[in-house]
């Protein structure tokens, strides 16, 4: 089975800190994607990632950035976070386009 | 760009009751679709996908039919049972990799 593993399942975090969200999995994935999820809102994608220090913008970049040095590995980093960036975010890989998203079990980040 | 339209929730159904959720999109090309579910607690797992026009996903008793004409992948399922209360998502990949989903439909199954 496909594991995506998140470093954190909850964080706490003050307002202009810097964040990082870690994500590894262990099935070769070329495709790597962060969203946060929030209620009515679904699932909103911030960055993606086709393959190592390749990446996209997804819907929702502004305030966010990303770093894949690594295949296995997609981090999200909040270079200052803010209270509006309090969500669920979730890590997910596949390997192409018609193949399913495997998800993490998720962070939930409260920025106070 | 992509985009996912689904019908609002929660939807409250009765034990056996028939379920339809709605799905629309729009996007360029030829996208695949797909649906995932949420249980309370738990992450987001696949539920069925159709990658071509009048491909009919499938799994647990749950169905839904690529319908490039109407732009739809309506999720079905004759007789839903208490277990099935859950967070269903619809979501499509069209051009290159991005997968954009659907806002969510709750739903609740009572007995």
């Amino acid at each position: 089975d496909v594991k995506v593993t998140q470093s954190s399942r909850y964080l706490v975090k003050r307002t202009g800190e810097k964040v990082f969200l870690e994500c590894v999995q262990d099935m070769d994935h070329e495709n790597m994607f962060w969203y946060r999820q929030d209620p009515g809102l679904g699932l909103r994608l911030i960055y993606f990632s086709y393959d190592v220090k390749m990446k996209e913008k997804g819907d929702i970049p502004e305030g966010y950035s990303v770093s894949r040095e690594k295949k296995e590995r997609f981090s999200l980093i909040l270079e200052s976070a803010s209270t509006n960036q309090t969500s669920m975010y979730l890590c997910a890989s596949r390997q192409g386009r018609n193949s399913p998203l495997h998800f993490g079990n998720g962070t939930r980040l409260t920025v106070t | 760009g992509d985009s996912v339209t689904q019908m609002e929730g929660p939807v409250t159904l009765s034990e056996e009751a028939c379920l339809t959720i709605n799905c629309t999109y729009t996007a360029t090309g030829y996208p695949s679709l797909f649906w995932y579910v949420q249980y309370p607690g738990e992450g987001l797992q696949l539920l069925l996908k159709a990658t071509k026009a009048d491909d009919k996903g499938s799994n647990k008793g749950f169905e839904a039919t690529y319908r490039k004409e109407t732009t739809s992948f309506h999720l079905e399922k004759g007789s839903v049972q208490v277990s099935d209360s859950a967070v269903y998502f619809c979501a499509l990949t069209g051009g290159g990799n991005k997968l954009t989903f659907g806002t969510g439909t709750q739903l609740k199954v009572e007995l």
